[in-house]
């Protein structure tokens, strides 16, 4: 069975920068799994975030960045703001009409 | 505004069955596969199932809910379902329907809706 990690969680002051990683228990992430990111507050839906691995969705701020970092896909905020802190999960595609989502990252802003 | 708007939840015991369904509007919804995700209280969110586009004659399911779940959609009404059955404890979740694009990602969510089973 297919795994996706995730830090599960991570502090940053405001006006720092954080990357938040995704990666597989085996194997290497790569483009061809089409990362997505997507970030949740308590209550609500989630809000799609980065998608294609690096292509920001619409309307969301660009300090938020998506890359491959090594073997993981990665999300960077540069330039924390109060309403970051959230859930940030990452979503992979695996080809065949099957998704995965990782265990999630708490991202704490102070 | 494309709107999706999830209904049907509620409680139900272990063993039972229950339809959800999510109501689109504002998009051309026959052109869009549909998927659904869930989040058990207090844990991440958890792929479910998904419908293509057009007549939906594709469907995929999670390890977990295979052969348990059956995910439809009526475009007349522009509507997609979820068909819950022999539910346990497990299942107990917020249910969103959410929009695929392009097989790639999920690109406009509901707001969910609440399923409770009880043992």
């Amino acid at each position: 069975q297919t795994v996706v990690t995730q830090e599960p969680s991570f502090s940053v002051p405001p006006g720092g920068t954080v990357t938040f990683t995704c990666g597989l228990t085996s194997g290497s992430v790569t483009s061809n799994y089409y990362p997505s990111w997507y970030q949740q507050t308590p209550g609500q839906a989630p809000r799609t975030v980065i998608y294609s691995t690096k292509s920001r969705f619409y309307g969301v701020p660009d300090r938020f960045s998506g890359s491959i970092l090594g073997n993981k896909a990665a999300l960077t905020i540069t330039g924390a703001q109060a309403d970051d802190e959230s859930d940030y999960y990452c979503m992979l595609y695996l080809g065949r009409g099957i998704w995965v989502f990782g265990g999630g990252t708490k991202l704490t802003v102070l | 505004e494309e709107l999706l708007v999830e209904s049907g939840g509620g409680l139900v015991q272990s063993g039972g069955s229950l339809r959800l369904s999510c109501a689109a509007s504002g998009f051309a919804f026959t052109s869009y596969t549909m998927s659904w995700v869930r989040q058990a209280p207090g844990k991440g969110l958890g792929w479910v199932s998904v419908i293509d586009s057009g007549s939906g004659v594709a469907t995929y399911y999670a390890d977990s809910v295979r052969g348990r779940f059956t995910v439809s959609r009526d475009n007349s009404k522009k509507t997609l379902y979820l068909q819950m059955d022999s539910l346990s404890a497990e299942d107990t979740a917020i249910y969103f329907c959410a929009r695929v694009y392009s097989w790639d990602h999920f690109d406009l969510w509901g707001q969910g809706t609440l399923v409770t089973v009880s043992s």
